[in-house]
């Protein structure tokens, strides 16, 4: 079985600053994928952002951008240059596919950003 | 625009009802999956489709009933519900069971009295 642990239930940034969200996971398995979906108050999960864990390189996607840790087994997401429509839930997901399809998600973290 | 349709956004149902929650995607995706979310808790997978075809049961209980016509379409049978399964239920498609990225519907709001 995989966890994954947000220990941040809540942050905030200020707009056009810089912010980390924090996600660790574990599992057993050599062969995984870690997510960050976002959620804003519209409720709809939108991904944000995909790792391979065989990919050594972090993954970007325009202003985010992920802190992959294998070793430490540490998956945290930057968000540069926040703005207004970041504020959000955040949530780390992890898939391993050992014997089962299921997506693991953290509690989420929710990212406000003050104007 | 969402590619996952849910209806209805919001329902409200006494425990002795019986509802249907609707799912519906246009992404020609094969898998489909229901997950609950409740506050404070991270979300639960609840039923997985793969090809119409169940393919996991994360031993939610009988009062939900899931069903999948076809790749596109998913629902979830719901009776003789609990206080305690309030919750926002949502619905997910992806390209294949697996790795690929999951889509996500707005997600039905579910109160029980």
């Amino acid at each position: 079985a995989q966890t994954v642990t947000q220990s941040q239930p809540e942050m905030s940034v200020q707009e056009a600053e810089t912010v980390t969200l924090s996600c660790t996971y574990d599992t057993s398995e050599s062969d995984y994928y870690l997510f960050w979906y976002k959620q804003p108050p519209s409720r709809q999960m939108i991904l944000v952002i995909r790792q391979e864990a065989y990919k050594q390189q972090n993954a970007t996607e325009n202003r985010f951008s992920v802190n992959f840790q294998k070793a430490a087994k540490s998956f945290s997401l930057k968000i540069s240059d926040s703005q207004l429509g970041d504020a959000a839930m955040y949530f780390c997901a992890a898939y391993s596919g050992a014997g089962s399809y299921q997506l693991t998600f953290g509690k989420g973290t929710k990212l406000s950003v003050i104007p | 625009e969402t590619g996952v349709t849910q209806t209805p956004r919001h329902l409200v149902m006494g425990m002795t009802n019986k509802k249907s929650l609707k799912c519906e995607q246009h992404l020609g995706h094969n898998a489909m999956y229901w997950y609950k979310q409740s506050a404070k808790k991270p979300l639960e997978l609840m039923f997985v489709y793969n090809f119409k075809e169940q393919t996991e049961n994360n031993s939610v209980p009988s009062r939900f009933s899931p069903e999948c016509p076809n790749s596109s379409h998913l629902f979830l049978h719901l009776h003789t519900l609990q206080p305690e399964d309030s919750a926002l239920y949502l619905c997910a498609s992806s390209q294949v069971l697996g790795n690929q990225p999951q889509h996500f519907g707005d997600g039905t709001r579910l109160s029980i009295l």
